[in-house]
């Protein structure tokens, strides 16, 4: 069983559409997260929930909005795509935010806006 | 605010041969620190993390990492690789405290290459 799944694994899309990506996790935690990996694979934090009530937001463009369902639920839905937001999207979950703590990384999403 | 340096963006080495990954962080507060692997076309695994305790840490195939609070490093060892150990290795660290809310600050990845 895959503890932290998202779908797609791969989106190819125009710009100026909208998608969404999902993510899903297993474990039973209570936090999960969005990284942006860039080109240069340098990793970055989008957003984080806890207990489905949004903790961190960095400073990403307001046509990024994540959703959080459910506890095991975390999806990003992104608005008017742009050449830049071509990325691999991670996401993640741990069981809480006690300090120190492992967070567990999905496979990743590659999205390619043409 | 807190930053992740790892130092070389690409590590050839021979296999059976020792490695050694480079990390050096900046932080005014006490930190975390991991290091994750990525193989190809794969997600992010923890290999090992230090929170406190011991400054040598080990951690899952093998690998060893170092924390020097004085030199603020972290480096990551492995005494003989493998071929199977070719992937790219992210240094992280998460800052001690309530305020982080679990965020990690990644280095720009280092890709080791093993060659036979």
């Amino acid at each position: 069983d895959t503890a932290v799944s998202q779908t797609p694994k791969y989106l190819v899309t125009q710009m100026g559409n909208d998608k969404s990506i999902k993510c899903e996790q297993n474990l039973g935690h209570d936090t999960m997260y969005w990284y942006k990996q860039d080109s240069k694979k340098f990793l970055k934090i989008m957003f984080s929930y806890n207990n489905k009530e949004l903790i961190i937001n960095e400073t990403v463009p307001n046509r990024f909005s994540p959703k959080s369902p459910d506890k095991a639920h975390l999806n990003l839905h992104i608005n008017s795509l742009e050449l830049g937001d071509s990325a691999v999207y991670f996401c993640a979950s741990s069981q809480g935010l006690v300090e120190g703590e492992t967070q567990y990384f999905g496979p990743g999403t590659r999205l390619l806006v043409l | 605010a807190q930053s992740v340096t790892q130092l070389d963006s690409q590590v050839p080495v021979f296999e059976e041969a020792p490695v050694e990954l480079r990390c050096n962080y900046s932080s005014s507060v006490s930190v975390y620190l991991f290091w994750y692997v990525q193989y190809p076309n794969q997600g992010l695994q923890l290999l090992l993390k230090y929170l406190s305790g011991s400054t040598l840490v080990k951690g899952i195939n093998g690998f060893e990492a170092e924390f020097n609070k004085s030199q603020t490093s972290f480096h990551l060892r492995k005494p003989s690789v493998h071929i199977s150990d070719t992937a790219e290795y992210f240094c992280a660290l998460r800052t001690a405290g309530g305020t982080s809310y679990g965020k990690l600050t990644f280095g720009q990845g280092t890709i080791l290459t093993v060659h036979p």
